[in-house]
């Protein structure tokens, strides 16, 4: 069974940085073609991808927010961390992770997400 | 660019029909893309994966009222005999190499 879990901070300061945590189980990161990627929503929006690293440690990054952002596996821990620097207000929103190989082009499981706001 | 349209909205009445649309950007029309749910205040879940051909795959446990077509660069999503729990945004979203992954705008189903 396929599951994602997110965890981190509920509330950040502006100019702060994100650090959260996709902690999985029932697949490995160490398979040929896996990769696991962030996405976040906020309120009342559409769902925004941010990033995805693949089993061989390459790492892709949404154009508009790459100077932001740093994605990292520890795969002996089953966990993908990301953090965005600079947090503003407007990046108050969910943030899901969810498991996606190449084979497939799509997201298959997705973490129940974690709600972040961002405010002084 | 590679970019994906939806309409905001659509509604259908309990127990009718209705077909959501994606629609690829131009020099895209072979993409395959996959279809999401998100019911009120929860995650997306994966319903299905749609080929050009209109060849679908479905996720663990969707129900056979949800199927996919294709023609051209338009993907649809049907989903028949509609229940409230339908009620959802819908989105599209596929995957480019050197893009990265993309998503339509999201397609907010109204059951009457």
């Amino acid at each position: 069974q396929v599951t994602l879990r997110e965890s981190g901070p509920a509330l950040v300061k502006p100019t702060q940085t994100l650090t959260l945590t996709c902690t999985f189980s029932g697949f490995s990161l160490s398979t040929s073609g896996m990769c696991v990627s962030w996405i976040r929503q906020p309120p009342g929006k559409a769902l925004e991808w941010l990033a995805l690293i693949d089993w061989d440690d390459d790492k892709y990054y949404s154009t508009s927010l790459k100077t932001r952002l740093t994605i990292s596996k520890d795969t002996s821990k089953n966990q993908v961390v990301l953090t965005m620097t600079n947090m503003d207000p407007v990046d108050t929103a969910t943030y899901y992770c969810a498991r996606i190989s190449y084979s497939s082009g799509h997201f298959d499981y997705w973490g129940q997400g974690t709600l972040v706001t961002v405010s002084s | 660019q590679l970019v994906l349209t939806q309409s905001p909205s659509a509604s259908a009445s309990l127990g009718a029909s209705v077909k959501l649309t994606c629609t690829l950007s131009s020099g895209h029309s072979s993409y395959a893309i996959a279809w999401h749910q998100q019911q009120p205040e929860k995650g997306p879940r994966y319903l299905m994966k749609l080929n050009s051909d209109g060849s679908h795959s479905k996720g663990d446990g969707i129900p056979d009222r949800f199927s996919g077509s294709s023609s051209g660069a338009e993907r649809y999503l049907t989903i028949s005999s509609l229940q409230s729990e339908d009620e959802a945004d819908y989105y599209c979203q596929t995957w480019g190499t050197g893009i990265g992954v993309v998503f339509g705008g999201g397609t907010k189903l109204t059951v009457l």
